[in-house]
């Protein structure tokens, strides 16, 4: 079958770093995909990774270790605008196959 | 403005009575795809389309219906429509797989 496992529930204070592990098991692998998505909310893309290794985009970054099925999103310097939900999501096929995990919701407190 | 566009945002319907639910993108992407979240079960990816007549099942097709006539929309359709597909419905589309997607701002389906 295919999964991907991610915490469901993460918590943290604002100025903190947090990250959220992804594992999964795909029949393909082409890429890993993060979103976020707040209540009420459409998901909206966060970053992309299709080769090993770390990807920073501002305060977020984002790493894959293909060797592992394992990546991961790093939030560093958290503010209260961060807490919403965390997807990760696997391109398992050329073209548009995405599958998604159950989401992990952060919680940024003051 | 680029953007994803999904219609109604919200619908009560009832059982059986068939449904469309449409989506158009502006951006000319190729890759259009649609979702169903529920709580707990996170976005489970119902049909997807790689171009133009060029459409495949995700996880959850049963039910449900797509077709891509054009390349700008992407309809939903529910021929006849369970409680059990009451949900909250995502449209999205890519130019390619390291864009990432972008959603519509969803439609919340209730089927009484």
């Amino acid at each position: 079958g295919q999964s991907l496992e991610q915490p469901s529930e993460v918590t943290a204070v604002e100025g903190a770093i947090v990250q959220i592990n992804c594992t999964y098991q795909t029949s393909g692998f082409y890429g890993l995909s993060w979103y976020q998505q707040h209540d009420g909310g459409a998901p909206t893309f966060l970053s992309y990774n299709a080769l090993d290794g770390l990807e920073e985009t501002g305060r977020f970054s984002s790493f894959l270790s293909r060797s592992d099925s394992y990546g991961y999103l790093l939030l560093q310097e958290l503010q209260m605008k961060d807490s919403a939900s965390y997807f990760c999501a696997v391109n398992n096929q050329a073209g548009t196959a995405l599958i998604f995990g159950k989401g992990t919701t952060l919680s940024v407190s003051s | 403005e680029a953007q994803v566009t999904q219609n109604p945002r919200y619908l009560i319907t009832v059982t059986g009575k068939k449904l469309t639910v449409t989506c158009s993108q502006n951006m000319n992407h190729e890759y259009m795809s649609w979702y169903r979240q529920d709580p707990g079960l996170g976005l489970r990816q119902i049909y997807y389309s790689m171009n133009v007549e060029v459409t495949d099942k995700g996880d959850v097709p049963e039910g449900y219906k797509v077709s891509r006539k054009e390349k700008r929309n992407f309809p939903l359709i529910l021929e006849s429509p369970s409680p059990n597909q009451t949900s909250l419905y995502f449209c999205a589309s890519s130019l390619s797989l390291g864009d990432g997607y972008t959603f519509g701002s969803g439609t919340r389906l209730t089927v009484v």
